[in-house]
């Protein structure tokens, strides 16, 4: 069974441009959520999506949004970025059920410069 | 605020020896808790979880202890092998919520 993908692996942009991360689930999986990791923060939760609804949103500003489709693949978009938004930015999937284990993917590293 | 923190930020053993990595948690209505071990350029990568109305749970080499009592939660991995070095995290949800709340991870260093 093929893991969680994120795609695309690495990005460089510049402050002021946006972003658009992919994640395409584990098969099955109809719930995604996705997380920001920085060396001071650690691991943050941004927002889980299930059945192309946001069920869940963390505490992050509005730049920060996403989206789920049909197929259960999902997007992430930050938009005017800043030189704080550089992280690893993971997507993790789960069945629908609560108490199910989250499954990461392997991240997309965005550098703002 | 509720958090879930780690009592060590690194923790180095032999090669061979059993290895114990705990964690805090301050939210009492926290219901599910994972661990999971994170590699230098990978993603987090589940372990074992456990629910709140079990006190242990074993694994492959691996055991999940649980306190709630004194919220407290612990890894235990025998016979640790170089292979086990990485970071590892603990992570809680409560039960009103889908998102995980991470703690600040454990730096696991296993020597030969």
């Amino acid at each position: 069974k093929a893991g969680v993908t994120q795609t695309p692996r690495y990005l460089i942009k510049t402050r002021g441009q946006q972003v658009t991360l992919s994640c395409s689930p584990i098969s099955g999986h109809r719930s995604v959520s996705w997380y920001q990791q920085t060396p001071g923060q650690g691991l943050q939760f941004l927002f889980e999506y299930f059945s192309e609804t946001q069920r869940n949103k963390g505490n992050f500003p509005g730049r920060f949004s996403g989206r789920q489709f049909s197929n259960s693949r999902s997007e992430m978009n930050v938009s005017t970025l800043e030189l704080g938004d550089s992280a690893l930015y993971l997507c993790a999937s789960s069945y629908q059920d609560r108490n199910q284990p989250q499954h990461f993917g392997d991240g997309t590293r965005l550098s703002i410069l | 605020g509720e958090s879930v923190g780690l009592h060590l930020p690194t923790l180095s053993v032999q090669e061979g020896d059993n290895s114990i990595i705990n964690c805090a948690y301050s939210n009492s209505a926290s219901d599910y808790f994972i661990w999971y071990k994170q590699e230098s350029g990978k993603g987090p990568q589940f372990i074992i979880d456990i629910r709140s109305n079990m006190d242990k749970r074993q694994g492959q080499r691996v055991t999940v202890l649980l306190n709630k009592t004194v919220k407290h939660l612990s890894l235990q991995i025998a016979a640790t092998q170089p292979g086990d070095s990485a970071v590892y995290f603990c992570a809680e949800t409560p039960f009103s919520g889908y998102a995980l709340n991470f703690g600040k991870g454990t730096s696991l260093l296993v020597t030969p």
